[in-house]
């Protein structure tokens, strides 16, 4: 199937810093991704729809400032977490649609620690 | 509401018999698309079957086949022949039709253990 992925992996960082985390699509061009975070024993939870071009739209809840979306280019997307604190510490996973077809693929996923 | 609900939080299953993992899906679209996405301990989310509103057709891929009873608004999946490989968290999700934009909803997911 269709290739997405993440960078980094893992990471781990000092409260008040600012995290960035990419979400690629490799062998296809998404217009649009999905931002998801996923807590321990936890299904995942919408963050936000990342559109190309365009103010991604976040879910009910989600603090746009603390979590900044940009979809630059038809293949990238980032998620920048910022002044990080411990309750950030998660798992972020991304996800991109097919052009064409239904099936939806994500990305490995970053564990981000905050100390 | 819930809209997608997965009732068993965890299940065993011997190696090599089928198992059936429940989904119940709550919309009023006429169009949407139900997945089932594998996540093993490594975290990444595999996509594993789709089946569409529209689609007649109970949707397979292998050993896995979606059991589709739209009038119930359930979409379980059977696995066939369990592997030990199969231990993971499944999840359930909904894609919505109309301008959603694709953004898939999530049940809490069941956790399959394959018993040697």
């Amino acid at each position: 199937g269709a290739v997405v992925s993440q960078h980094p992996s893992r990471v781990i960082c000092k409260s008040g810093t600012s995290v960035k985390i990419e979400c690629r699509s490799l062998d296809f061009q998404a217009t649009t991704m999905f931002w998801y975070r996923q807590f321990p024993k936890q299904s995942l939870m919408l963050m936000a729809t990342s559109n190309e071009g365009s103010k991604a739209t976040y879910e009910q809840g989600v603090e746009k400032d603390k979590f900044l979306i940009n979809h630059a280019s038809l293949t990238l997307s980032t998620l920048t977490v910022t002044s990080a604190h411990p309750e950030d510490s998660s798992f972020y996973i991304c996800s991109a649609r097919v052009p064409v077809g239904n099936e939806q693929f994500f990305g490995p996923g970053t564990r981000l620690t905050v100390l | 509401a819930q809209k997608i609900t997965q009732t068993q939080p965890g299940m065993f299953v011997q190696e090599k018999e089928a198992v059936t993992l429940d989904c119940t899906y709550d919309t009023s679209d006429q169009s949407y698309g139900l997945f089932w996405y594998k996540q093993p301990s490594s975290g990444e989310m595999i996509f594993l079957i789709y089946q569409g509103s529209y689609d007649e057709q109970n949707a397979t891929e292998g050993r896995y086949s979606l059991n589709f009873q739209k009038a119930r608004k359930s979409a379980n999946l059977v696995i066939s022949a369990s592997q030990l490989g199969d231990s993971a968290m499944y999840f359930c999700a909904m894609r919505e039709g109309g301008n959603q934009g694709g953004k898939l909803i999530f049940g809490q997911g069941t956790e399959l253990s394959v018993k040697p």
